[in-house]
């Protein structure tokens, strides 16, 4: 079962920031948040992942919650091809099991 | 280009007939997965395949089957056996004992 919770769908305007919620409160120390999207009828896309600090690359950023138990991806000017379902996923940091996807929030950028 | 090549991105089989899904990467990567995804719902793995010539089953394993022959090919198999086989088909790959994983484009598998 997925151990995160996010809303079902959000809306952004284009060129605004689109943030996104995650709950993990049953996160482990040695856990790491994963962001993943898929844009319709396209396999899932590899966003960002954080530990405890927050992050940063080209796509978005990362902020973790002190506790840990939270999270939010911020898009930083959405635009229409962000567009998209957006996974928010907890696993360990070594290994190659299994990614486990929930059903995600989907995001609708509109004009 | 780097990336996980599918195909095809469309595939219609008789009920029946076995069908055999390809996923080919040139990443270098030791471990590939295949997952299923239903409209409206999350990926379910169905086997997964650490090394060549190894691979374990996935949470959905019934009805289907792989083959890790080479390092860059992780064939899969949809055979007569699996009952509700019309999915969308995700292949993905990643570093050894590295967690991000990296999807190729799907293949939606419609069966009549």
């Amino acid at each position: 079962d997925a151990k995160t919770t996010q809303p079902p769908s959000m809306d952004c305007a284009e060129g605004r920031a689109a943030n996104l919620p995650c709950n993990h409160s049953t996160i482990s120390g040695n856990e790491y948040v994963y962001w993943y999207r898929q844009i319709h009828s396209q396999g899932p896309q590899y966003i960002i992942h954080g530990l405890k600090n927050n992050e940063t690359n080209e796509m978005a950023s990362l902020i973790i919650t002190e506790d840990r138990k939270s999270s939010t991806l911020i898009l930083p000017h959405a635009t229409l091809r962000d567009t998209a379902v957006y996974y928010c996923i907890v696993r360990v940091a070594e290994g190659n099991d299994k990614l486990i996807f929930g059903t995600g929030t989907r995001l609708q950028v509109f004009p | 280009d780097g990336g996980i090549t599918q195909s095809p991105k469309y595939l219609f089989r008789k009920e029946g007939q076995n069908v055999t899904l390809s996923c080919e990467q040139n990443l270098n990567h030791d471990a590939m997965y295949w997952y299923r995804q239903d409209p409206g719902q999350g990926l379910r793995l169905i086997y997964y395949s650490q090394i060549v010539n190894d691979f374990q089953k996935g949470d959905i394993a019934e009805g289907y089957s792989v083959s890790r022959e080479k390092k860059e090919s992780f064939p899969l198999t949809v055979t007569s056996a699996q009952k509700n086989p019309t999915a969308f088909y995700l292949c993905a790959s990643s570093m050894a004992r590295g967690p991000t994983q990296y999807f190729g484009p799907g293949t939606r598998l419609t069966v009549l």
